[in-house]
């Protein structure tokens, strides 16, 4: 059973502090994903990564960067946060041709 | 267009209902579709994948018709439990699956 985990259901932070998001998964997967999902929105990319130390910008990384030292974890960096960065993170992780397993989400709160 | 449209709903049917879903794509080389179900405040659980002509598993049906570029999802003898918002999903042109907007379905007893 794939497994993906991600290191905080729920988070809340101040404006300006440097957030990290941990993403770990368990199937040896070569891609892995950061989204955010916003009513209304949908599920949006914001980078993804085909390899370790790999990686590729999606539709919306302004205000975000990501780090994959290691193939089973990706991270995610608000270098800043900011109010319109609160959101449902969601991390998800594929092999090259099959369907994406999502984590759990961290609900983040910008205050 | 959209890379991958689907009608918001909300689809509001009672208990036992069959009840459809569409979902169109743009890419027309796209060889493989997934539905997942999102429950309220949860990540996406994939449904079903559809790969060729269609695919069932048990009430659930998935058919593909690429003349036309759609996908669809059909459930059948429709549960309380059913109720949640399902993501159709297509590959675009550089390979990037393609999250749609969801399609609320809300099952009344």
């Amino acid at each position: 059973d794939v497994k993906v985990t991600q290191s905080s259901r729920y988070l809340v932070k101040r404006t300006g502090e440097k957030v990290f998001l941990e993403c770990v998964q368990d199937m040896d997967h070569e891609n892995m994903f950061w989204y955010r999902q916003d009513p209304g929105l949908g599920l949006r990319l914001i980078y993804f990564s085909y390899d370790v130390k790999m990686k590729e910008k999606g539709d919306i990384p302004e205000g975000y960067s990501v780090s994959r030292e290691k193939k089973e974890r990706f991270s995610l960096i608000l270098e800043s946060a900011s109010t319109n960065q609160t959101s449902m993170y969601l991390c998800a992780s594929k092999t090259q041709i099959y369907e994406q397993y999502f984590g759990p989400g961290t609900r983040l709160t910008v205050t | 267009r959209k890379e991958v449209e689907q009608d918001p709903g909300p689809f509001n049917v009672p208990e036992g209902a069959t009840v459809a879903f569409n979902c169109t794509y743009s890419n027309s080389a796209s060889q493989s579709f997934f539905w997942y179900r999102q429950d309220c405040r949860k990540e996406p659980k994939l449904l079903m994948s559809v790969y060729s002509s269609g695919n069932e598993d048990g009430r659930f049906t998935a058919q593909l018709n690429r003349a036309s570029q759609y996908i669809s999802l059909l459930i059948r003898d429709s549960k309380l439990s059913d109720s949640a918002t399902y993501l159709c999903v297509a590959p675009n042109q550089g390979g990037k699956l393609i999250f749609g907007q969801g399609t609320e379905l809300s099952v009344k007893p």
